[in-house]
């Protein structure tokens, strides 16, 4: 199992800019999340999903937009990109099972806003 | 609004001694809590849980506390190495959809 990957690792982008990142799990779970993390912030939940067909937002969703057609797939999207949206981005996945809620992070993707 | 401390941005100990981190919440009832590790560079990796009817947790050289009265949790690791230096961050849960983290506490075990 690959667990879960991001694509890409690093993008530099300018002002204005759109962009996609793709998650991808391989392990079937339900839930799927995009974080950004900053230096001082922490881990914040911009979009969330329950299941294929369903997102939902999370603590700082403006400027972002999410997409989950496939459960195995998690895409997030700036239209129009910012300099404060400089930060590492992190996709995760949990299920159902258990109940422990663990959440298999990916390796993140640091994009740079210029 | 959810508040998640982590007390000490950076805590620094000697090898074999037990390190203490410090997780406190206000504003909700967590029904359990998770701790993960961080390493440059990389994603989280879950490490435990415990629930809030549970006082104590252990797994090998770890062992976590959940006092809901203090609203507080206690990680600690004992008989610390140099590859336990990463950052651990707390996350109080009400549930699958309740997704806050603490800001994290850098751990660095000197040889």
């Amino acid at each position: 199992n690959a667990g879960v990957t991001q694509t890409p690792k690093f993008r530099v982008l300018k002002t204005g800019q759109s962009m996609t990142l793709l998650c991808a799990q391989d392990m079937n779970h339900e839930y799927m999340y995009w974080y950004r993390q900053d230096p001082g912030m922490g881990l914040r939940l911009i979009h969330y999903s329950v299941g294929e067909g369903t997102t939902a937002k999370g603590e700082v969703p403006d400027g972002y937009n999410v997409s989950r057609l496939k459960k195995q797939n998690f895409l997030l999207g700036l239209e129009s990109a910012a300099p404060s949206q400089t930060s590492v981005y992190f996709c995760a996945s949990s299920t159902l099972a258990g109940s422990s809620y663990e959440q298999y992070f990916g390796p993140g993707t640091r994009l740079t806003v210029t | 609004s959810q508040k998640i401390e982590q007390n000490s941005e950076a805590l620094n100990i000697q090898e074999g001694k037990t390190a203490t981190l410090t997780c406190n919440y206000t504003n909700y009832s967590p029904a359990y809590l998770q701790w993960y590790r961080q390493d440059p560079g990389r994603g989280p990796v879950f490490l435990l849980l415990i629930r809030e009817n549970e006082k104590e947790k252990r797994k090998e050289r770890l062992k976590v506390t959940f006092d809901t009265t203090l609203k507080q949790s206690l990680f600690h690791i004992t008989a610390s190495q140099p590859a336990d230096s990463a950052t651990y961050l707390c996350a109080p849960r009400t549930g699958a959809n309740n997704l806050f983290f603490g800001t994290g506490t850098r751990l660095t075990v000197i040889p």
